[in-house]
């Protein structure tokens, strides 16, 4: 399968800050990237899907302000996580298709706010 | 009702048992459907796709359609304790190119 890479692995910040994590595909070019968000012991949340060279669109209740995405090329989507608060704590994942249906996900950032 | 329902579990098998894991989906336009296995804070790896009834066979593993009764499974034969995880039903939405997952279900092979 496709291989989707995310880092930082794991980020500990204090509130207030902001805090980026990238996404990238490495063996192709996705034109639609995707981000979740997982809770201790819940299911995948879809928070946005990311298209390149062109506006996320956020799902419902997701604050596009408070969670800035870019899509700046083929290979690439960042997750900005602005004025973060502990209950933004969670574990953020990406995902992008190789031209197919699959999805292929990344490992994940496990993020930690003080 | 929610788009994609399944067992929460947890489900326990006998190592070398099979094990049955159902899924049920609301939206009946669909037309692919996935399996994904997660280990305790990994994130999730996709280890089967259907998009035509019936079964379809990738090794001990197992998944079947039934788009009339909007339900899909995952048989894992030979269980193996290292199959242990939470397993993921996910359904794309057409059109949206987005994919709903079930809440998951977690599994236990005992040696």
């Amino acid at each position: 399968g496709a291989v989707v890479s995310q880092h930082p692995s794991r980020v500990i910040c204090k509130s207030g800050t902001s805090v980026k994590i990238e996404c990238r595909s490495l063996d192709f070019q996705a034109t639609t990237m995707f981000w979740y968000r997982q809770f201790p012991k819940q299911s995948l949340m879809l928070m946005a899907t990311s298209n390149e060279g062109s506006k996320a669109t956020y799902e419902q209740g997701v604050e596009k302000d408070k969670f800035l995405i870019n899509h700046a090329s083929l290979t690439l989507s960042t997750l900005t996580v602005t004025s973060a608060h502990p209950e933004d704590s969670s574990f953020y994942i990406c995902s992008a298709n190789d031209r197919g249906r699959e999805q292929f996900f990344g490992p994940g950032t496990r993020l930690t706010v003080l | 009702q929610k788009e994609v329902e399944q067992n929460s579990g947890p489900l326990s098998v006998p190592e070398g048992a099979i094990a049955s894991l159902n899924c049920t989906y609301s939206d009946r336009g669909s037309q692919s459907f996935f399996w994904y296995r997660q280990y305790s804070g990994k994130s999730p790896e996709l280890i089967m796709s259907i998009y035509s009834n019936g079964d379809k066979e990738d090794g001990r593993f197992t998944a079947q359609l039934n788009k009339a009764s909007q339900y899909v499974s995952l048989l894992i034969r030979d269980s193996q304790p290292s199959d242990s995880a939470t397993y993921l039903c996910a359904v794309l939405i057409q059109g949206a190119q987005k994919l709903v997952f079930g809440q998951g279900t977690r599994l236990t092979i005992n040696p």
